[in-house]
C-alpha cells in the first residue's frame, strides 16, 4: 500500500490566491513526522515545513501552513498569497520512528502559478 | 558552508560501465542517504548510512553499492550500469536527535545509461 498519496498531479492557481496541495498518509506508527519539500525546475530539493504526529498545533512557516488532520491521516500544504516563484513540484514525505530517519515520498504535485 | 555537494552533476554511461557518485557534507551529520528520482515518481531510497563505516539497504538497492569510510562522505557505486538506472540521483544528510531535523539535499546527479 502507498504510504504517501498525493492525488493531484498538477494544480493551477492565480497569483496572490491561496492554494491547498493534498497529502494523505498511511502508518500504524504512533510517532511520525510529515514534511513538505519544494523542487523548482532547477532541480534542488528545498525543505518547507514539518509537522510531528504529537504536535498539537498546525505548523506554519511564513506563507506555508500545514493543515494536519490526524484522524483523517491527511497533511495538506496551504500556500497563501501565491507568487510566480512558487511554481514548482511539491513533495509530501513521511518519516516513521526507528527508521534511521528515512523519508518516504509521495509522487508530487506540479503547481503552476498564473500571472 | 557548502552543505551537501555531489560529484559529478551529469554523466552519460554505456551499458555495462561502472561509476561512482560522490556525496560530501560539511554539517557533521551522522545520517546520509542516496535516493533516485524517476519521472512521475517521488524520491526512492537506495541505501543509507547511520554513521561512519555503516550502510544499509533502502527500498531499491539492487544494482548499487555504497561505502561510508569517512563521516563526511557517502559514495554510491554502479558496478555494471543498466538503462533502468537512468535517473536523477540525490544525496541527503540529516542530524541525529529529537525534533524535525529535516534532510538536507545535494543538487542531484543526472545519469543517463545508453
Amino acid at each position: 500500500a502507498q504510504k504517501i498519496t498525493q492525488t493531484q498531479p498538477g494544480m493551477f492557481v492565480q497569483e496572490k490566491e491561496a492554494v491547498t496541495l493534498d497529502c494523505t498518509y498511511d502508518t500504524s506508527d504512533p510517532s511520525y513526522g510529515l514534511f513538505w519539500y519544494k523542487q523548482p525546475s532547477s532541480g534542488e530539493m528545498i525543505f518547507l515545513i514539518y509537522q510531528g504526529s504529537y504536535d498539537q498545533q498546525n505548523a506554519t512557516e511564513g506563507r506555508y501552513s500545514l493543515n494536519f488532520q490526524k484522524a483523517r491521516k491527511s497533511a495538506n500544504l496551504v500556500i497563501s498569497a501565491s507568487q510566480l516563484g512558487d511554481s514548482a513540484m511539491y513533495f509530501c514525505a513521511m518519516r516513521e520512528s526507528g527508521s534511521a530517519r528515512q523519508l518516504t515520498f509521495g509522487s508530487g504535485t506540479q503547481l503552476t502559478v498564473l500571472p | 558552508n557548502a552543505g551537501v555537494t555531489q560529484t559529478p552533476k551529469f554523466r552519460v554511461l554505456k551499458t555495462g560501465q561502472s561509476m561512482t557518485l560522490l556525496c560530501a557534507q560539511d554539517m557533521n551529520h551522522e545520517y546520509m542517504y542516496w535516493y533516485r528520482q524517476d519521472p512521475g515518481m517521488g524520491l526512492r531510497l537506495i541505501h543509507y548510512s547511520v554513521g561512519e563505516g555503516t550502510t544499509a539497504k533502502g527500498e531499491v538497492p539492487d544494482g548499487y553499492n555504497v561505502s561510508r569510510l569517512k563521516k563526511q562522505n557517502f559514495l554510491l557505486g554502479l558496478e555494471s550500469a543498466a538503462p533502468s538506472q537512468t535517473s536523477v540521483y540525490f544525496c541527503a544528510s540529516s542530524y541525529v536527535g529529537q525534533g524535525a531535523h529535516e534532510q538536507f539535499f545535494g543538487p542531484g546527479t543526472r545519469l543517463t545509461v545508453l
